[in-house]
C-alpha cells in the first residue's frame, strides 16, 4: 500500500505570494490532518478534514485554509505569505478519528516551504 | 504554552549508553503516542499507551504511561546510532474531540 504523498517537497516563495500544497492520503483513509513544524515548536495543528468536511481547526489565522476532495486528497492554501510561515508542512492520514486510542496517524515526508 | 512538555530538548550520548526522555503535563490524556522522526521524513508511530501505569516494550525501547495518565517516559537501553532522531509525544484528550496535542520533541543523537 502506498504511503502518504505530499507535493511539492520543496518550495520557495516571496512575501505576499500565495501557495497551495497537496496531500494524497493512504488509500482508504478518510481523515487528513495538516501540521506546521518549526524548530523548537514541535507540530502545530492546522486543521483536520474528514469526508470533505473540516472537523477540527487549530489556532492559525484565516490566511491558512484547506479543503478535501471526494477521493480524500487534500490541499492547503496559505495566502499573503509572511516570513514566519517558513516551515515544514506535514500531512497525516488516518483511517478514522485522529487521536482515538490506538488510532495511528501516518505522515507524509512534508513540504519544506521557505518564504523570502 | 505547551500542554505537553518534553525533556530534555536535546540529548547527545555515546553508543551503548542508556537514556530516558520525558513527556509531562498537568492535564489528563485518554491515550498517549510516541513518534520518531528522522531528517527529511515525517514522524512514524512507535507506540500508543492507553492505561494508567501501562508499560510497553519495543526491543530496546520501554514506554511507560503514568498512573494518573498525565505523563509518560521513554527509556532506551544500550542506545545505537540508528536510534538517532526527533522523539515526539502526542496526547489525545476526550474534551478536545480526540485532537492530538503534541510536545515539542526531544532531539536525540547517538554517537558511534
Amino acid at each position: 500500500k502506498a504511503g502518504v504523498t505530499q507535493t511539492p517537497r520543496y518550495l520557495i516563495k516571496t512575501r505576499g505570494q500565495q501557495v497551495t500544497l497537496s496531500c494524497s492520503p493512504i488509500s482508504g483513509h478518510r481523515s487528513v490532518s495538516w501540521y506546521q513544524q518549526t524548530p523548537g515548536q514541535g507540530l502545530q495543528f492546522l486543521f483536520e478534514y474528514f469526508s470533505e468536511t473540516q472537523r477540527n481547526k487549530g489556532n492559525f489565522p484565516g490566511r491558512f485554509s484547506g479543503r478535501q476532495f471526494s477521493n480524500s486528497r487534500s490541499e492547503m492554501n496559505v495566502s499573503t505569505l509572511e516570513l514566519g510561515d517558513s516551515a515544514l508542512y506535514l500531512c497525516a492520514s488516518s483511517p478514522e478519528v485522529a487521536g482515538d486510542p490506538g488510532d495511528e496517524q501516518f505522515f507524509g515526508p512534508g513540504t519544506r516551504l521557505t518564504v523570502l | 504554552t505547551q500542554l505537553l512538555e518534553q525533556s530534555p530538548q536535546f540529548l547527545s550520548i555515546q553508543e551503548g549508553e542508556n537514556l530516558t526522555v520525558y513527556c509531562n503535563s498537568s492535564s489528563v490524556f485518554s491515550s498517549l503516542q510516541w513518534y520518531r522522526q528522522e531528517p527529511g521524513e515525517g514522524p512514524v508511530l512507535l507506540v500508543t499507551v492507553v492505561t494508567g501505569g501501562e508499560v510497553k516494550k519495543l526491543k530496546r525501547l520501554t514506554f511507560q504511561f503514568g498512573d494518573a495518565r498525565k505523563d509518560s517516559s521513554l527509556h532506551i537501553t544500550a542506545a545505537q546510532p540508528g536510534d538517532t532522531g526527533l522523539y515526539l509525544c502526542a496526547g489525545a484528550q476526550e474534551d478536545s474531540n480526540y485532537q492530538l496535542i503534541w510536545g515539542a520533541g526531544t532531539k536525540l543523537i547517538i554517537k558511534p
